[in-house]
């Protein structure tokens, strides 16, 4: 099976601007969790999608966004980029079913603001 | 929320020793505890996890331990080679429902050859 994958890998912003990122699960993974990379704050989790929904969500301002498409890829925007902003976006899909929800990650989007 | 917190922030063995990463976790409710891998520049690798419903679990050189009345999970490698070396994440979640993982800080593990 592929792995999860992300795109673009790359993108250079300026403040204000705003980003969309896209990320593809594991065929037959349901649900689709965000995580925010930093050196300053680790790994922290942004928020989780399952069938089209928001199921949970972590604590960041509502400039940070996502959803989720029927074919359960999903994508997250962020608006008025700031420079804190800066950061490896991380995606990670699972099957969600039951104790069957291991989390797998994909390659990243290494988002830089200006 | 759930807090959780790993211990050392850095460690360097030689190459044939054991490892150990500690890792405590606030939310009792927590049942499910992933460990990560990653190198430089890659992606996040799963590398063993543990539900709360066992006390151990081992897979080749990896092991984990979890001790849920002290709340807190253990790491362990033997006979570490140069490959090892990487940053791993210990996390933990609810599960069932809440695929949310709360991670560590991180342990940078470095083998000296």
């Amino acid at each position: 099976k592929a792995g999860v994958t992300q795109t673009p890998r790359y993108l250079i912003k300026t403040r204000g601007q705003q980003v969309t990122l896209s990320c593809s699960p594991i065929s037959g993974h349901r649900s689709v969790s965000w995580y925010q990379q930093t050196p300053g704050q680790g790994l922290q989790f942004l928020f989780e999608y399952f069938s089209e929904t928001q199921r949970n969500k972590g604590n960041f301002p509502g400039r940070f966004s996502g959803r989720q498409f029927s074919n359960s890829r999903s994508e997250m925007n962020v608006s008025t980029l700031e420079l804190g902003d800066s950061a490896l976006y991380l995606c990670a899909s699972s099957l969600a079913k039951g104790w069957t929800d291991t989390q797998y990650f994909g390659p990243g989007t290494r988002l830089t603001v200006l | 929320g759930e807090n959780v917190e790993q211990h050392p922030s850095t460690l360097s063995v030689q190459e044939g020793d054991s490892a150990v990463i500690k890792c405590t976790y606030s939310d009792s409710a927590s049942n499910y505890f992933p460990w990560y891998k990653q190198e430089l520049g890659k992606r996040p690798q799963l590398i063993i996890d543990i539900r709360s419903n066992v006390g151990e679990k081992k897979d080749q050189r990896i092991a984990v331990t979890l001790n849920k009345t002290a709340k807190h999970f253990s790491l362990h490698i033997t006979e570490t080679q140069p490959e090892d070396s990487a940053v791993y994440f210990c996390a933990a979640s609810k599960n069932f429902g809440n695929e949310k993982l709360t991670f560590g800080t991180g342990t940078r593990l470095t083998i000296i050859p």
